[in-house]
């Protein structure tokens, strides 16, 4: 059973556009939503994160909006530059990560330019 | 130099064989985890450890155990490797605070 659903698994975006990538959860108990940005050849690293509390936090040209209702949450990237063309991953954790994170299979985003 | 180094960064093998990834951190982090990364699958927990005295099961610890040599040192064993073991392998470390920082990763093909 997969607990964090990410969609889509791949986007293409042109240079300077908007893209966007969801994912959402099942477990209620989940406090903790990070994404993880993956180069080739390279670890996760973390780009940013949310608790429940609150319903969006930016970071520069990263957004993360979060609906708990619909136990929803998505990566917005502004003004998308071909230097983000990457792997990302949603992850979430019913502990803020302590016991581990689980992860969504990964959106390969590549920007055109 | 990497705050989380693993080693080897490839390893080809047989089926069979018995595997050990390290992976050492300058972080000073009590905490340490495995992941295994599949194309398509994302990551998936394998094991992670609080302190020495510390060792939990992730979601797929079959086939593999763990040891923790000390606060910086986290190995990964693979008893009797199977080609369905063919992954990227990866360590992580927190202090509980901060988030997890992942090491470069261990490609393994097991033939």
């Amino acid at each position: 059973q997969q607990q964090v659903k990410q969609s889509p698994q791949s986007l293409i975006v042109q240079k300077g556009g908007i893209s966007i990538i969801n994912c959402a959860y099942e477990n209620t108990a989940f406090d903790y939503f990070p994404w993880y940005q993956q180069f080739p050849g390279k670890g996760p690293a973390l780009l940013i994160a949310i608790r429940p509390d609150v319903s969006e936090k930016k970071e520069g040209r990263f957004t993360i909006s979060f609906n708990k209702s619909a136990k929803q949450f998505s990566l917005h990237i502004m003004d998308s530059q071909p230097g983000d063309s990457a792997t990302y991953f949603c992850a979430a954790s019913p502990t803020g990560g302590a016991d581990g994170l689980t992860f969504g299979k990964g959106t390969h985003l590549i920007i055109q330019p | 130099d990497a705050d989380v180094t693993q080693t080897p960064r490839n390893r080809i093998t047989k089926t069979g064989k018995r595997i050990m990834l390290e992976c050492s951190q300058t972080k000073g982090h009590d905490r340490m985890y495995w992941y295994r990364q599949d194309p398509g699958l994302g990551l998936r927990l394998i094991y992670y450890s609080f302190d020495v005295k510390d060792i939990n099961k992730g979601e797929i610890s079959d086939g593999y155990s763990v040891s923790r040599q000390a606060q910086a040192k986290f190995s990964l064993s693979l008893e009797s490797a199977i080609p369905n073991q063919t992954a990227l392998y990866f360590c992580a470390t927190s202090d509980g605070h901060q988030p997890q920082h992942f090491g470069d990763g261990t490609r393994l093909s097991i033939l």
